[in-house]
């Protein structure tokens, strides 16, 4: 098993522009979560999904955006790039209470 | 759920048993500790869990006092891949979607 895997592992963007992270486990989970994580901070969720189809927001959900049409995907939408949003951004998944994360995407907004 | 609290650093000799503990005084009875530890940029990776009975796995052992207002990670033989941020959890329940929320945590530093 690849376990989660995500994409980009580096992302430069202009204040403006807008961009999909993608994620992917092929655990077959139910739960998937979007975390970001500034420097020096501990995790912040974004948004979770506990099944295809359900989304709900997390602690710090403003300026995304998520989708969940597959048991496997949770692609993260950033629409309008602002520099607050320059972090490293963790997916993760989970079927009972152990969570499983990805390796990061490091986005900055310049 | 329950706030935690960590000291920010610690170190801890190549070989000894590092001890990592926790604050969490305001517990509910429903509610597990859990531990993660993120090693350098890498994604967290899930250590441990309690409710109230000490618990053991291949990583480590978690020690939760009696009234469950504190706990102790152990490390019992620390290697220097064991330096990470540990961070300690709190939440009410096993099931369901697990919405960690994660502080500062304890930057633990193994010295050779």
């Amino acid at each position: 098993n690849a376990g989660v895997t995500q994409t980009p592992k580096f992302r430069i963007l202009k204040i403006g522009q807008s961009m999909t992270l993608q994620c992917a486990q092929d655990m077959n989970h139910n739960y998937m979560y979007w975390y970001r994580q500034d420097p020096g901070m501990g995790l912040k969720l974004i948004y979770y999904s506990v099944g295809a189809g359900i989304t709900d927001k997390g602690e710090v959900p403003n300026g995304y955006n998520v989708s969940r049409s597959t048991t496997e995907d949770f692609p993260l939408r950033l629409e309008l790039a602002a520099p607050s949003q320059t972090s490293v951004y963790f997916c993760a998944s989970s079927r009972g209470y152990e969570q499983y994360f990805g390796p990061g995407t490091r986005l900055t907004v310049t | 759920d329950a706030k935690t609290t960590q000291p920010t650093s610690m170190d801890c000799a190549e070989g000894r048993a590092a001890n990592l503990p926790c604050n969490h005084s305001t517990i509910s009875g429903n509610e597990y500790v859990y531990w993660y530890r993120q090693i350098h940029s890498q994604g967290p990776q899930y250590i441990i869990h309690g409710l109230k009975n000490n618990e053991t796995n291949e990583m480590a052992s978690l020690i939760i006092t009696e009234d469950r207002k504190s706990s102790t990670l152990i490390l019992p033989h620390a290697t220097l891949r064991d330096t990470a941020v540990y961070y300690c959890i709190v939440r009410v329940s096993l099931q369901g979607a697990q919405k960690l929320v994660f502080g500062q945590g304890t930057r633990l530093t193994i010295n050779p």
